[in-house]
Formats: C-alpha cells, sequence, structure tokens
C-alpha cells in the first residue's frame, strides 16, 4: 500500500461546477497537509497549507483535513478554465521531513 | 523577487551518460531539495541540502549527487544514466528546512 493515495482521474467537469478532490494516506503521523496546482510543463505551485485536522479557505478554495480517517480534499468553488491543470496533495511529518506526494489529478474544466 | 529557477529546461542525453542540473533558489531561502517527478506520477524525494551538507536522502542509488554553493544555489548530479532516468527534475527552496516549499519549473531530461 502506497503511503498516500490519489485518483489520478481525469476529472472533467463544465465551468462554475463545485471540484471535489481527495487523497488518502496510511501513515498517521503526517502532521502538515498541503495541495499544489501543475500546470503542464511546470513546476507545482502551493495552493493550500494545513495543519493537524480542519478546515481552511481561501478564495475559492477550501481545503479540509480528517485525520481521524486519514482523508484530506480540497473543494474549488465556482470553477475556471485557468483552474485546469493537475492537482497533486502532498504531506509530512513534523521536523525536517520530506514531502510525500500523491500521484495527482488532472482536471479539465470545459467552458 | 525571482522565485526558483532551473537551467537548463529541457536535457537529452543517451545512456550512460553523465548530466548536471542547476537550481538557484528563491532569495531569502536556504534549503533546496530536488525531486524527481516521471510521467503521470508524484514528485519523489531525492535528497535535501542546507549549509553545503545533505541533510537528507530519499530511496534513490548513489549515481544520484548534489552539492550546495555558499550562495545557496545547487547542482544535481546523474551518472551513468538510465532509461528510467527519464523524468521532470524538481528543485524546490524553502526559508529553512522545516518550511513551505516552493518549487522551480523543472529541467524534463530525457535519455534515449
Amino acid at each position: 500500500q502506497k503511503e498516500v493515495e490519489q485518483d489520478p482521474g481525469p476529472l472533467s467537469v463544465p465551468e462554475g461546477a463545485i471540484v471535489s478532490l481527495n487523497c488518502t494516506y496510511s501513515n498517521s503521523a503526517f502532521q502538515y497537509f498541503m495541495w499544489y496546482r501543475q500546470y503542464s510543463r511546470k513546476g507545482p505551485e502551493l495552493l493550500m497549507y494545513t495543519y493537524s485536522s480542519g478546515n481552511k479557505e481561501d478564495g475559492r478554495f477550501t481545503a479540509q483535513v480528517d485525520k481521524s480517517s486519514k482523508y484530506i480534499s480540497l473543494f474549488i468553488r465556482d470553477s475556471q478554465p485557468s483552474d485546469s491543470a493537475t492537482y497533486l496533495c502532498a504531506m509530512k511529518r513534523t521536523g525536517n521531513t520530506p514531502l510525500v506526494f500523491g500521484k495527482g489529478t488532472r482536471l479539465s474544466v470545459i467552458a | 523577487d525571482a522565485g526558483v529557477t532551473q537551467s537548463p529546461t529541457h536535457l537529452i542525453k543517451t545512456r550512460g551518460q553523465q548530466v548536471t542540473l542547476r537550481c538557484s533558489p528563491k532569495s531569502g531561502h536556504d534549503t533546496v531539495s530536488w525531486y524527481q517527478q516521471a510521467l503521470g506520477q508524484g514528485p519523489q524525494f531525492i535528497f535535501q541540502y542546507y549549509e553545503e551538507e545533505e541533510r537528507q536522502r530519499g530511496n534513490f542509488p548513489d549515481r544520484f549527487s548534489g552539492h550546495q554553493f555558499p550562495n545557496y544555489s545547487s547542482e544535481l548530479n546523474v551518472n551513468a544514466l538510465l532509461l528510467g532516468d527519464s523524468a521532470l527534475y524538481l528543485c524546490a527552496s524553502s526559508p529553512d528546512p522545516n518550511e513551505k516549499l516552493f518549487f522551480g519549473s523543472g529541467t524534463q531530461l530525457s535519455v534515449l
């Protein structure tokens, strides 16, 4: 079993839809949870950064962490064609430890 | 303020050759990490440099080596290239080893 599981998609939605992206993980030591957006042939861009359980909102983006279920989510409201990208979840333990990434979910928002 | 810059953007090599990739961290950042991203996969951690020393290493063979210079820039060297080394190599920097990572656009390496 991989430490971080993420459905690679692809996921295709109409413009204006609410998008839900998810990851599960097996290592209960993970404390920091991130979502990165990666456009084609570009490096990952940090979207959301959360510590432990709870919700965090930033504009159209909401990140949720449920440590009891080992499940994290990213919601995108009022999705736009410019949101079309691959979304990577990532997580790490406390201290100087490396990020562990999911495979990424490829999202297409159709105008 | 320039972000993380990497060079070259693309590189084509043949099996058995050696390659050097370069990275300049974001201004104010002293920690550099390298990741390998194969097609359709998430990035995999190679190693981290801080204060010119390798601080952590992922599950990569000794063919992968690196260096950090006094100005915090870094190099990734890969010897005896294999076809399976074809990937996007990402450099990320942070203001200290425990902080958020900011990635560059990567170097696309193709091994033929």
